[in-house]
This record gives C-alpha cells, structure tokens and sequence, in this order.
C-alpha cells in the first residue's frame, strides 16, 4: 500500500487483521512526521506523529515506524475494523520551515 | 473548543464570479494553512499565514487567487474570476506553533459551472 502518484493505490484488509500502510517521505532533512486519516467528505484527521530522532512511537491500535536511512514511513494499525476504512496520508515537515508536504494517499478498504 | 471552522461547506460559482472561502482557527492558534484537494489525490500546499502577515506563498497560483489572516476576524482565501479548473476541495488548518501538526477543517467544496 505505498502513496504512488495520482491514482490511490488500495489496501483492501479483512476485520481483525493488521494494516500496514507505507509511505515513501521526500526530504532527507524532514524531521517531522505525521499520518492522516481522511474519510469521505471530511477533512483530514490527525492520527500520529513522530519525530526525527525516533524511530517507533505507539498510540491505541496504532503504531508509526520510521526509517531514516531509507526515506521510509508506515502505519500499522492493529485489529482492523470497519471504522479504520478511509484515506491515509503521511505528511513531512522540515525543520526549516512550517509546511506540510503530504504523500498521494492510500485508501483502506475494510471488510466484514 | 469549537475546532477549525470553515464556510461555506458547499460553494457554486459561474465561471468569471469570485469566491470567497473563510476559515476561523482553534481558539489559541495563529498559524493558518491552506491546501487544495482534487478527488482522489493528495493536498497540495497553497499559503501558509500568521496574524496580518503572509509566510509561505509558495504554492499559490500567481494570478487570480490571494488569501489573508486579518487581525480581526476568520482567514480569507479569495479566488478571483472562477474557472472550472478551480474547482476542488479546499482546506484550512491551524497550529498553535510550529513544529506542531496541524488541525484540519472540514473543508469547503467549491464547485464552478
């Protein structure tokens, strides 16, 4: 499930399972992440972040790694439910400055 | 706390009409953004704002559009003489500082026929 370009990729998950969701981040001196959640006609909804100098922060069902060596971000969210079905975004910020550089999104579909 | 608040929801203009999109931040947070949503795709940067002053404009487009955060009163996204190429979704967030994730609003549709 890794943000490509313009069509959302899907990441279709049975309830109950795990969800991994991957991000590919663009800038080397970012040092602020953060994953959104985006369901239909709303708008996009905080969920977790984490900071340069970690590499794995947990929050309720929601677990956010980060690779710096790779550029590399995902969202595992534990025991899927229909409620989790939405958009995800990751988003980058650079130290440097105070915008939000978001991925293309990946689309979770839950099913029952 | 009433959140970031956004009006209208919904916004219809005729080509070559102006439309005026309003966000009101989160009680305490000075830093105001604007992003861009077209149907299944990401959000893409417009202006970044603080109280009376204009931070980051980067990706904003040069003609037709301005935006501004008065000292008094909701911030202001302005797109003069609509094309149909601007309609989208368009979202406001706030921060109480940076280096802080943003809290988003519920963003205005703005539909030109």
């Amino acid at each position: 499930g890794e943000s490509v370009g313009l069509h959302l990729p899907t990441l279709s998950v049975q309830e109950g399972d795990n969800s991994i969701i991957n991000c590919a981040y663009s800038n080397s001196a970012s040092d602020y992440f953060i994953w959104y959640k985006q369901e239909s006609g709303k708008g996009p909804q905080f969920i977790i972040d984490i900071r340069s100098n970690m590499d794995k922060r947990q929050g309720q069902r929601v677990t956010v790694l980060l690779n710096k060596t790779v550029k590399h971000l995902s969202l595992q969210i534990a025991a899927t439910q229909p409620g989790d079905s939405a958009v995800y975004f990751c988003a980058e910020n650079m130290a440097a400055g105070n915008k939000l550089t978001f991925g293309g999104g990946t689309r979770v579909l839950v099913k029952p | 706390n009433a959140g970031v608040m956004q009006n209208p929801r919904h916004l219809v203009r005729r080509r070559g009409q102006e439309a005026r999109l309003r966000c009101s931040p989160m009680k305490g947070h000075s830093h105001v953004y604007w992003y861009r949503q077209l149907p299944e795709e990401g959000l893409k940067f417009m202006v970044y704002l603080q109280k009376e002053n204009i931070i980051d404009e980067s990706g904003m487009p040069k003609e037709r559009f301005s935006a501004e955060f008065p000292k008094e009163g909701p911030s202001i996204l302005r797109i003069q003489q609509v094309v149909r190429g601007d309609s989208a979704a368009y979202f406001c967030a706030s921060s109480p500082r940076e280096g802080y994730g943003y809290t988003f609003g519920s963003g205005t549709r703005l539909t030109v026929v």
